[in-house]
């Protein structure tokens, strides 16, 4: 059983540009959340995937769009990317709904934005 | 907003002895998480709590839960080096998500 996987380790952008994080899922997760974590702080959720839709999101603007794919892998994209996105971007997959379900992370992504 | 409060923000000492990590909240959640965070890494889960009063030890360690489940705590006897890490707690709220505390950065000294 594989686990969670994520790419790209590292990423540098600069102000104004997009980004797009991938997340392989755990074999038999149906679900996938993502999280922003900044230095020193620990994560706040960006949004949740279930069955490819959408399923609740945290206190984060529209520029911060998600995907999830029939393989229940997603994506993560953050479009006109400011110096507070630099963060570790961590997702998590999990066989259901958070609080039913262990959530098991990625190493994460570590995004500076320059 | 739910906030959750951890402290303190920063420990170090000396292995073998005891430390209490504490995790609180104005907010009720239906279940508490504590997870271990190493450089480079995810978090992982270490324990979940979900009834007011519920105590669980992991080894040396031991989580309670608080009788209103709005406060938690995670003691650890006789520390060892590699208890090192970032300690986080996180509550399940009604809408099924994750509220994270900010962490405890645990440093166990030889």
């Amino acid at each position: 059983e594989t686990g969670v996987t994520q790419s790209p380790t590292h990423l540098i952008k600069t102000r104004g540009q997009q980004v797009t994080l991938r997340c392989s899922s755990q074999s038999g997760h149906n679900t996938v959340s993502w999280y922003q974590q900044a230095l020193g702080q620990g994560p706040q959720f960006i949004f949740q995937y279930y069955r490819e839709e959408e399923n609740g999101r945290g206190n984060f603007p529209p520029r911060f769009s998600g995907l999830q794919f029939p393989n229940y892998s997603s994506e993560l994209n953050v479009n006109a990317l400011e110096l507070d996105d630099s963060a570790l971007y961590l997702c998590a997959s999990s066989l259901g709904r958070t609080g039913g379900s262990t959530q098991y992370f990625g190493p994460g992504t570590r995004l500076l934005v320059l | 907003t739910q906030l959750l409060e951890q402290s303190p923000q920063f420990l170090s000492i000396q292995e073998g002895e005891n430390l209490t990590v504490y995790c609180n909240s104005s907010s009720v959640f239906s279940s508490l998480q504590w997870y271990r965070q190493e450089p480079g890494e995810g978090p992982v889960l270490l324990v979940t709590v979900v009834t007011g009063g519920e105590v669980k030890k992991l080894k040396r360690l031991t989580f309670q839960f608080g009788d209103a489940r709005k406060d938690s705590s995670l003691h650890i006897t006789a520390a060892q080096t590699g208890d090192t890490g970032l300690y986080l707690c996180a509550g399940v709220n009604s809408n099924y998500q994750l509220i994270w505390g900010a962490g405890t950065k645990l440093i166990i000294k030889p």
